[in-house]
């Protein structure tokens, strides 16, 4: 099964800031790369599919690249409602895999 | 909109049966391939089981294969995972996800404890 390796494990940032989040594959993906946001309990909820496409609903402060094995989620200018777990997720082998996520905190 | 309300969780004991249950609703549920996710108590999300649109295609993980079954029932747009065999490190709070993009929409989660 394919690995998915997050980094940072936790990021500390003031809200307004902005946040970069790293993700990478122990094999390529081609673009087959979604992220997740988790609030404390609560499901999780698509934010990106397909590497850089944003979902339905999902604010534009929310960006994300990367092709192969190594992707990046941008948050600018952070709210208070984006701090929250983030996950990524592969959906080009199965079984789909998650990393073990990035926790954002406020600083 | 979309709606995925989830129900059939509880206390088991090891080697126990349990089935969860999703009612859909706000899509063509017998369109759409949907999955069931998990995440243990404090831990991070598995991808747990996948069923095709069209019903014929299951595809699960390794570590449930031959104990639980992902199946629906249309007329009443409704997924459900039998779990049977179960142990303790199945515990964690199960969620029914429909497809389409990749993980679209989660259901609120029901919590499964395999314990005696």
């Amino acid at each position: 099964e394919i690995l998915m390796t997050q980094s940072p494990a936790s990021l500390s940032v003031s809200p307004g800031e902005g946040a970069t989040l790293s993700c990478r594959a122990n094999q390529s993906l081609r673009d087959n790369l979604a992220w997740y946001q988790q609030k404390p309990g609560q499901p999780p909820s698509l934010l990106i599919y397909r590497a850089s496409s944003r979902a339905t609903g999902v604010p534009a402060r929310f960006s994300a690249s990367g092709s192969g094995t190594d992707f990046t989620l941008t948050i600018s200018r952070l709210e208070l409602e984006d701090f929250a777990l983030y996950y990524c997720q592969q959906s080009d082998v199965w079984p789909w895999t998650f990393g073990q996520g990035t926790r954002l905190e406020v600083k | 909109q979309v709606q995925l309300v989830q129900s059939g969780g509880g206390l088991v004991e090891p080697g126990g049966s349990l089935t969860l249950s999703c009612v859909a609703s706000g899509f063509a549920f017998s369109a759409t391939g949907m999955h069931w996710a998990r995440q243990a108590p404090g831990k991070g999300l598995e991808w747990v089981a996948f069923l095709q649109f069209d019903g014929r295609d299951k595809v699960y993980r390794e570590s449930v294969r031959g104990r639980f079954t992902i199946s629906r029932d249309t007329s009443n747009n409704t997924l459900f995972l039998h779990m049977n065999s179960l142990r303790p490190d199945d515990t964690a709070v199960y969620y029914c996800v429909k497809d389409n993009p990749v993980l679209g929409v989660w259901g609120h989660g029901t919590l499964v404890t395999v314990s005696s």
